[in-house]
């Protein structure tokens, strides 16, 4: 398994409350991703990252930001949860030619 | 915009029958595409990846997918199911290197004993 690690497996959090979920890889990996999987809808793009501190936005960025200062690490946040960001997020990594590979999803849900 | 479009959201087939889930994509440019698999309340598993090398594909699990241009078509198919296969299956497409992956809505796939 390629060596992806999201945290926290499961959050449940308030409306308005701010929300950081993180991805770590052991791959080195350049490229990395935060999707959003929703019935219905498959997997949408929110951000991604070609570098360290260099991201761009997704399909779905509205509401949601990254930061990535180390090249293993690339933190998603929620600025004030809503009901809408109930969701299961997943992390991708993927080197240059290469297909992608995911962690294992943070299932949030915001009550 | 590329897109990929899975053309039904539930199949269902017998145990031993031929699995066949499609997926057509559009594209100006040769595309590279992916099938992924998803068992329940775990993360997505490549099953297979076309590069522009041979446009017939195998995967692991006995999966298969044929790249075909003129019909902007790379259809998953397994000649015979088994138990093992239900599970969600998404279709994923990427138009260079180092482009996301941009998915289709997804297939699940039933399968009856």
């Amino acid at each position: 398994d390629a060596g992806i690690t999201q945290s926290p497996r499961h959050k449940v959090t308030e409306t308005g409350t701010p929300v950081t979920l993180r991805c770590h890889q052991t791959e080195n990996h350049r490229y990395m991703y935060w999707y959003r999987q929703d019935p219905g809808h498959g997997l949408r793009l929110i951000h991604y990252s070609y570098g360290v501190k260099d991201t761009d936005k997704g399909e779905v960025s509205d509401g949601y930001s990254v930061s990535r200062s180390k090249t293993e690490d690339f933190l998603l946040t929620l600025e004030s949860a809503t009901s809408s960001q109930t969701s299961v997020y997943f992390c991708a990594i993927k080197g240059e030619y290469t297909e992608a590979f995911f962690g294992q999803g943070t299932r949030l849900t915001v009550v | 915009a590329q897109s990929v479009t899975q053309l039904g959201s539930h199949v269902s087939v017998s145990e031993g029958a031929l699995v066949l889930l499609r997926c057509n994509y559009s594209s100006s440019v040769p595309p590279y595409l992916f099938w992924y698999v998803q068992y329940p309340n775990q993360g997505l598993q490549l099953l297979l990846k076309y590069t522009s090398a041979a446009t017939l594909v195998k995967g692991i699990n006995g999966f298969e997918a044929e790249f075909k241009k003129s019909e902007t078509s790379f259809h998953l198919t397994k000649p015979s199911a088994h138990m093992s296969d239900a599970a969600e299956y998404f279709c994923a497409v990427s138009f260079s290197g180092n482009t996301p992956l941009v998915f289709g809505k997804g297939t699940r796939l039933s399968v009856i004993a």
